[in-house]
C-alpha cells in the first residue's frame, strides 16, 4: 500500500523558515516524479512544486519561485520542501504527492498534509 | 487566477446525472485529471486522460473532453459522491500544473 507521510508542519512568524518532510513507502520511490501541493484554508488547491525522480526538472510555481526548494533523498524514500521567507499568504495545509505513470500532471496518491501557519 | 475554470457550485438530485465541467486554452492541447475531495480528507484522483479511472474508482464516473473543455460526469449520483472536485492540467506553456478552482457538489 502507497502511503505518503508527510512532517514538518509548524506555526511561525512571517519572515521565517520551515523544512517540511515526506516519507514514502509501498513503492519504489526512485522513478517516480513527486510534487507538493497546498491547500489554504477553505480554498482550493494549489500546485506548489517537482522534482524529477533523478532529482533533476525542478520546477516551481510563480508564487514560491525563488523562497522554496524541493529536494528528494532516494536512499531515504523521503522528500523535502524548503521554504524560505514565508509569507501569511504561505498559510496552508502542504501535501506530499505521488505522480501517476501516465505523467503529469496526474496525481494517484496523496498524503495526509501537515499544515504550516505562517503569522504576522 | 487559475488558467482552468470551473463553476464554483453545482446539484443534482439523487440518481440523476451531473456534469462538471472545467474550461482552459490549454486544454486544447493537454489531457485533464480530475480528484474529488471530502470534508477533512486529502483528495483522490477519479478521473485522468480521455477517459480513464483508477481502480476501485465506481464507474458510474465518466470523463470526456471536446475542444477547451473537459467534463466529469457521474452518472447515477450518491449520497456519497458529495464532494468538491478539482480539474488539474498543465498551463498554457505546457511547463507548470494549474488546478481549477473546484466545485462542489451537492446531492440533493
Amino acid at each position: 500500500e502507497v502511503q505518503l507521510v508527510e512532517t514538518g508542519g509548524a506555526v511561525i512568524q512571517s519572515g521565517g523558515s520551515l523544512r517540511l518532510s515526506c516519507a514514502a513507502s509501498g513503492f519504489t520511490f526512485k522513478p517516480y516524479t513527486m510534487h507538493w501541493v497546498r491547500q489554504a484554508p477553505g480554498k482550493g488547491l494549489e500546485w506548489v512544486s517537482l522534482i524529477r525522480g533523478n532529482g533533476g526538472g525542478i520546477v516551481y510555481a510563480d508564487s514560491v519561485r525563488g523562497r522554496f526548494t524541493i529536494s528528494r533523498d532516494n536512499s531515504k524514500n523521503s522528500l523535502y520542501l524548503q521554504m524560505n521567507s514565508l509569507r501569511t499568504e504561505d498559510t496552508a495545509l502542504y501535501y506530499c504527492v505521488k505522480e501517476h505513470i501516465s505523467g503529469w500532471p496526474t496525481f494517484d496518491h496523496w498524503g495526509q498534509g501537515t499544515l504550516v501557519t505562517v503569522s504576522s | 487566477s487559475s488558467e482552468l475554470t470551473q463553476d464554483p457550485a453545482v446539484s443534482v438530485a439523487l440518481g440523476q446525472t451531473v456534469r462538471i465541467t472545467c474550461q482552459g486554452d490549454s486544454l486544447r492541447s493537454y489531457s485533464v485529471s480530475w480528484y474529488q475531495q471530502k470534508p477533512g480528507q486529502a483528495p483522490v484522483l477519479v478521473m485522468y486522460g480521455k477517459d480513464n479511472r483508477p481502480s476501485g474508482i465506481p464507474d458510474r464516473f465518466s470523463g470526456s473532453s471536446s475542444g477547451n473543455t473537459a467534463s466529469l460526469i457521474i452518472t447515477g449520483a450518491q449520497a456519497g459522491d458529495e464532494a468538491d472536485y478539482y480539474c488539474n492540467s498543465r498551463d498554457s506553456s505546457g511547463n507548470l500544473v494549474v488546478f481549477g478552482g473546484g466545485t462542489k457538489v451537492t446531492v440533493l
